[in-house]
């Protein structure tokens, strides 16, 4: 089944303590992207990544780091998170930067820091 | 940049019932894609349907269809003989036909619609 795996999908941790989650996609998408969703202001997008070793900024990047090794991969590194991070986290890949694929979207991540 | 905007919070739909999600955005750009995403309480993000620009042809997939009104930049959902099924939070979503930044989905902030039976 063609599919954005993330893991986990509730996460819970204290403030300092480093912690990554991870996207997994089976569709040899070359495009992956990063999104957080807060009440008010829908999904706002993270990072994203046009294909392997290749990623950039996006709209809200500070605080978090991503790599690209592999096309499947694409995890999202909180190196100290904040409370200010809690939040809904989407992993999304399409089939490239091209602008009619759709974003095929993870299950999410539920991240509660304190 | 490309803004897009949901200014109903909520809409409530009797079961069997059509209903309208409005959405407008801005853009300067002639080309570019329209999504309509499904957030159930089980948060998946479902792709409802899409619309590309230069097509004049509004899109429809089953119950669901949209009206493009280009000029306006106005893209509402409507669905039809509305289902339990359709209680979700809908997001409108533009992408731009640029790659690189500009190729993520500027999403909506949202509308949460309840289906009374």
């Amino acid at each position: 089944e063609a599919q954005v795996t993330q893991n986990p999908r509730y996460l819970i941790t204290v403030t300092g303590k480093k912690l990554t989650v991870t996207c997994s996609q089976n569709m040899n998408h070359e495009y992956m992207s990063w999104y957080r969703q807060d009440p008010g202001l829908g999904l706002r997008q993270i990072y994203y990544s046009m294909n392997v070793e290749v990623t950039d900024k996006g709209d809200v990047p500070e605080g978090y780091k991503v790599s690209r090794k592999e096309k499947r991969n694409f995890p999202l590194i909180l190196e100290s998170p904040s409370p200010n991070q809690t939040s809904l986290y989407f992993c999304a890949s399409s089939v490239g930067g091209a602008h009619n694929s759709p974003l095929h979207f993870g299950n999410g991540t539920r991240l509660t820091v304190t | 940049a490309q803004t897009v905007t949901q200014s109903q919070p909520e809409m409530s739909v009797q079961e069997a019932e059509t209903v309208t999600l409005s959405c407008t955005y801005d853009t300067s750009e002639s080309d570019y894609y329209l999504f309509w995403y499904k957030q159930p309480p089980s948060r998946q993000m479902i792709l409802v349907i899409r619309q590309e620009a230069y097509k004049q042809q509004n899109a429809t997939e089953n119950r669901f269809s949209v009206n493009f009104q280009k000029a306006a930049k106005s893209f509402s959902l409507k669905i039809s003989d509305s289902q339990l099924g359709d209680a979700a939070m809908y997001f409108c979503a533009y992408r731009s036909p640029y790659t690189g930044a500009n190729s993520k989905l500027t999403f909506g902030k949202g509308i949460t619609l309840s289906v009374r039976p």
